[in-house]
């Protein structure tokens, strides 16, 4: 099946900082969602980007599919963007999420 | 906006008893999942419901679990006899399209917790 690999696993931003995470992904997909997970264990729905750039705010996100790869910007970091991200992806398969990149904002 | 709605938000149950998990998916989709979480790992697929039947299904999802949708607006997950490791966070989500099509829209979760 398709394999979906995140980095940085693990990130520290002093608040005001940006950051760019990254989702790789073995196969052609059809569908790719980035969620953002709080602390309280909900899954937030941050962007749905099979191809091309949204942004919303001070996040924006950038699906390359010929070359396997989505990126998340995050601009001007608050504490409230601590949590987990995630992207999920499907390729004529069920929706198969990356191990995540965890992310900690500092005030 | 519209949501997906789960309840209870926490279950506690003894190892051997049944649960069931509800959620009310978004009102105009069509297309019904469940995705669990243990602590700390990734989120996993268990299984997805169209048509009033069941589509796909994930490895995990073995004879304990099963799937319902009531009546019109109910989608349930039931474990029949719990045991330690279904001790996970229980995620429905629903689409108005099949997965490949539309957008995923989760629920807030139920944190399962097997005693």
């Amino acid at each position: 099946g398709i394999q979906v690999e995140q980095s940085p696993p693990d990130l520290i931003l002093q608040e005001g900082a940006n950051s760019t995470l990254r989702c790789n992904f073995s196969d052609s997909v059809n569908n790719l969602q980035w969620f953002h997970q709080n602390p309280w264990g909900q899954l937030i729905n941050l962007f749905y980007i099979p191809s091309g750039t949204k942004q919303n705010g001070r996040l924006s996100a950038t699906t390359v599919a010929t070359e396997r790869y989505s990126l998340l910007y995050i601009s001007s970091s608050q504490t409230t963007d601590s949590g987990v991200y995630f992207c999920g992806l499907t390729g004529n398969t069920p929706l198969v999420f990356g191990k995540g990149t965890r992310l900690s904002v500092i005030a | 906006e519209p949501e997906v709605t789960q309840t209870p938000s926490h279950q506690v149950t003894q190892m051997g008893q049944e649960v069931i998990l509800r959620c009310v998916p978004i009102s105009n989709h069509l297309y019904f999942y469940w995705y669990r979480q243990i602590l700390g790992q990734k989120v996993e697929f268990l299984v997805s419901f169209y048509n009033n039947e069941i589509s796909e299904k994930s490895e995990i999802f073995d004879d304990q679990f099963s799937v319902e949708r009531p009546d019109g607006s109910n989608f349930t997950l039931k474990i029949r006899s719990t045991k330690l490791e279904d001790s996970a966070m229980y995620f429905c989500a629903s689409s108005r399209k099949g997965q490949d099509a539309s957008p995923l829209h989760f629920g807030n979760g139920t944190r399962l917790t097997v005693t």
